[in-house]
């Protein structure tokens, strides 16, 4: 059973900044490409970057490239992702999500969602 | 970035109905490599399909997928209660993986 679990909600001030884990089983952890996808309200997904996480090789989506970081942490089978400059608009529940097999990027294994409220 | 386009938004039918939802890409998918989900209130997606026509592992086979290029369709054979929800298209032939922006299949 694959698991993904996630940190919990968070309230930030336009502005600042918000860092969300998702931890799994160290079997994913070494084996699979972790991903960041976040969904506003009424609104598909929408992939914000990946990492390779034994490699700390991380990818990001271009509108997020400067805001957004992906790290990972082996000694806890950890990955994070942090967004940085807050706008209303950055209000949605983020998920984290497995790669289906290598180098297959459609998600078959979901963390089960950080809500994000950006509010002044 | 490849825009995915889905129609209609909005189903309205009965339990027991066929329905066909359509995914359009703003470029061609080289390989089918298109994937589709189930969404339902509160929860993260479900991946129902992927490679166009592939069914995940634990998908019934009320659902089934079809195209190439840049059309493509989800069908459900007959639909059951449990089949009331959202669902979205999503590419994996260039990135940025893509979303579509769903269509949601409610009860008349």
């Amino acid at each position: 059973q694959v698991q993904l679990v996630q940190s919990a909600s968070e309230v930030k001030k336009p502005g600042s900044s918000v860092k969300i884990s998702c931890t799994t089983s160290g079997d994913t952890f070494r084996s699979f490409s972790l991903n960041w996808l976040r969904q506003a309200p009424g609104q598909g997904p929408e992939w914000m970057g990946d990492i390779v996480p034994i490699f700390h090789l991380a990818n990001y989506a271009q509108r997020f490239q400067g805001r957004v970081s992906i790290t990972a942490d082996e000694s806890t089978s950890t990955v994070y992702m942090e967004l940085s400059s807050l706008t209303s608009e950055d209000t949605a529940v983020y998920f984290c999500a497995r790669d289906y097999t290598v180098k297959a990027p459609y998600f078959q294994f979901w963390g089960q969602g950080t809500l994000v409220t950006v509010s002044s | 970035e490849i825009v995915l386009t889905q129609s209609p938004g909005t189903l309205s039918l009965s339990p027991g109905e066929r329905v066909t939802l359509s995914c359009r890409a703003s470029q061609s998918l080289h390989s089918g490599y298109l994937a589709w989900y189930q969404q339902k209130p509160g929860q993260a997606p479900r991946l129902l399909i992927y490679g166009a026509s592939k069914r995940a592992t634990g998908i019934p086979d009320r659902f089934s997928g079809s195209g190439s290029g840049t059309d493509f369709t989800l069908a459900i054979s007959r639909l059951e209660p449990e089949d009331f929800a959202v669902y979205y298209c999503q590419q994996y032939d260039t990135p940025p993986w893509t979303f579509g922006q769903g269509t949601k299949v409610d009860m008349k």
